[in-house]
């Protein structure tokens, strides 16, 4: 089936720092890649949509200058955490939704803590 | 606003015997929805889906029902097995062109030998 890397899957970083997310599907294109955050025990929350050439689509609520989105290709989206600070600790997870299809698949995750 | 819920936080289930999860969704412009399973530390996992036009659809030992008149959803396993002890999300797909997937809030499963 088709894979999306996410990378790294686990990262401690310095408050203050920034820290950057990779999410690459890696047989299948995606035009779009969607960022979720997830608190322990909670559900996956919708940060923004990102679009291969054109800015990300925020959902209310998310700093769009606190967390940063690329999508230079259709193969990859990144994610920066500016100026990490320990609330921003949390998993991260992306999906890419297959041009071809529409189907949507995750990554493994990120796991930010922040110190 | 529109949000996709859980029943039950929790379920315990003995081997072998079958699971039913339940969710309900209130968006009803909803046309396509999925449930996944995560274990602990990885990101979710594709287990089986449903477009708005039908009611039932089978998999390998799951089910997943859709009733579009209550706007309910579950998942049905088959001989639970300890290997499906994980949190399990329902996950609703708005169409249009910022189309997005809303997760519900989750239950765990837990398998007992």
């Amino acid at each position: 089936g088709a894979v999306v890397s996410q990378h790294p899957s686990r990262v401690i970083c310095k408050s203050g720092t920034s820290v950057k997310i990779e999410c690459r599907s890696l047989d299948f294109q995606a035009t779009t890649m969607f960022w979720y955050r997830q608190f322990p025990k909670k559900s996956l929350m919708l940060m923004a949509t990102s679009n291969e050439g054109s800015k990300a689509t925020y959902e209310q609520g998310v700093e769009k200058d606190k967390f940063l989105i690329n999508h230079a290709s259709l193969t990859l989206s990144t994610l920066t955490v500016t100026s990490a600070h320990p609330e921003d600790s949390s998993f991260y997870i992306c999906s890419a939704r297959d041009s071809r299809d529409g189907k949507l698949f995750f990554g493994s995750g990120t796991q930010l803590s922040v110190l | 606003g529109e949000s996709v819920g859980l029943h039950l936080p929790t379920l315990s289930v003995q081997e072998g015997d079958n699971s039913i999860i339940n969710c309900a969704y209130s968006n009803s412009a909803s046309d396509y929805f999925i449930w996944y399973k995560q274990e602990s530390g990885k990101g979710p996992q594709f287990i089986i889906d449903i477009r708005s036009n039908m009611d039932k659809r089978q998999g390998q030992r799951v089910t997943v029902l859709l009733n579009k008149t209550v706007k309910h959803l579950s998942l049905q396993i088959a001989a639970t097995q300890p290997g499906d002890s994980a949190v399990y999300f329902c996950a609703e797909n708005t169409p249009g062109a910022n189309s997005k997937l809303t997760f519900g809030k989750g239950i765990t499963l837990s398998v007992r030998p």
